[in-house]
């Protein structure tokens, strides 16, 4: 399984932008990186996915260098509504996806 | 679309005991996975589907018995219930073949909190 690593916790403040790293140095050629986003007592949510440069959506960027064995969840201008476990995964060609334990990222007023 | 249900949402159980926790999905997805997640941690997996007929195993299978017969239903069975295994069950599903979207995004379901006492 490709291992991420993940900061276990950020704090901010609305109306800031965090941006929350994962390492996956074992990521293989065929590998996708996905975020994934959840809230107390509710399932995953998906927030964006890419292979490699930036991607952007309505929700977050995410940031990928050439190497790949990193990339960087943006989410430009949060609010209280954004606190929630951030995870970052990486693809497996086997299907066999692996959830670590996330970044909570606590947004405060 | 319903998108991904899972039945019970609460369940007691005392050692020993068997269940089933279900899990449909309505969207035609051919990948189904389930997954527990213990206080303040991340989900580990239990069992993942690929398609109707074909199943294996995860991280964490002990305890756990699975079966694909429809692509619609993925149930999770477990045989003999233990302490160890009180912790909120997700099912998951994704891969619409058609859409060609990757298997990694996927949709998950609002969970079944089990006790075992």
């Amino acid at each position: 399984l490709a291992k991420t690593t993940q900061p276990i916790s950020m704090d901010s403040y609305e109306g800031q932008e965090v941006n929350i790293t994962c390492s996956h140095n074992n990521i293989a050629t065929n590998d996708y990186i996905t975020w994934y986003q959840q809230f107390p007592s509710q399932g995953p949510r998906f927030i964006i996915q890419g292979y490699k440069t930036k991607v952007t959506n309505e929700v977050a960027s995410l940031f990928i260098p050439a190497d790949r064995k990193s990339s960087t969840l943006s989410l430009p201008r949060v609010s209280l509504s954004d606190t929630a476990v951030y995870y970052c995964l990486v693809g497996e060609g086997d299907y066999k996806l692996s959830f670590g334990a996330g970044t909570t990222v606590t947004v405060r007023a | 679309n319903a998108g991904v249900t899972q039945t019970p949402k609460f369940q007691v159980l005392k050692t020993g005991q068997s269940m089933t926790l279900q899990c449909a999905q309505d969207m035609n997805h051919e990948y189904m996975s389930w997954y527990r997640q213990d206080p303040g941690m991340g989900l580990r997996l239990i069992h993942y589907s690929v398609g109707a007929g074909i199943t294996d195993q995860g991280e964490v299978p002990n305890g756990y018995n699975v079966s694909r017969s429809t692509t619609e239903d993925f149930p999770l069975r477990l045989l003999s219930a233990a302490p160890s295994q009180t912790s909120v069950y997700f099912c998951a599903s994704s891969w619409d073949r058609t859409s060609g979207a990757s298997t990694d995004t996927q949709y998950f379901g609002p969970g079944t909190r089990l006790t075992v006492l």
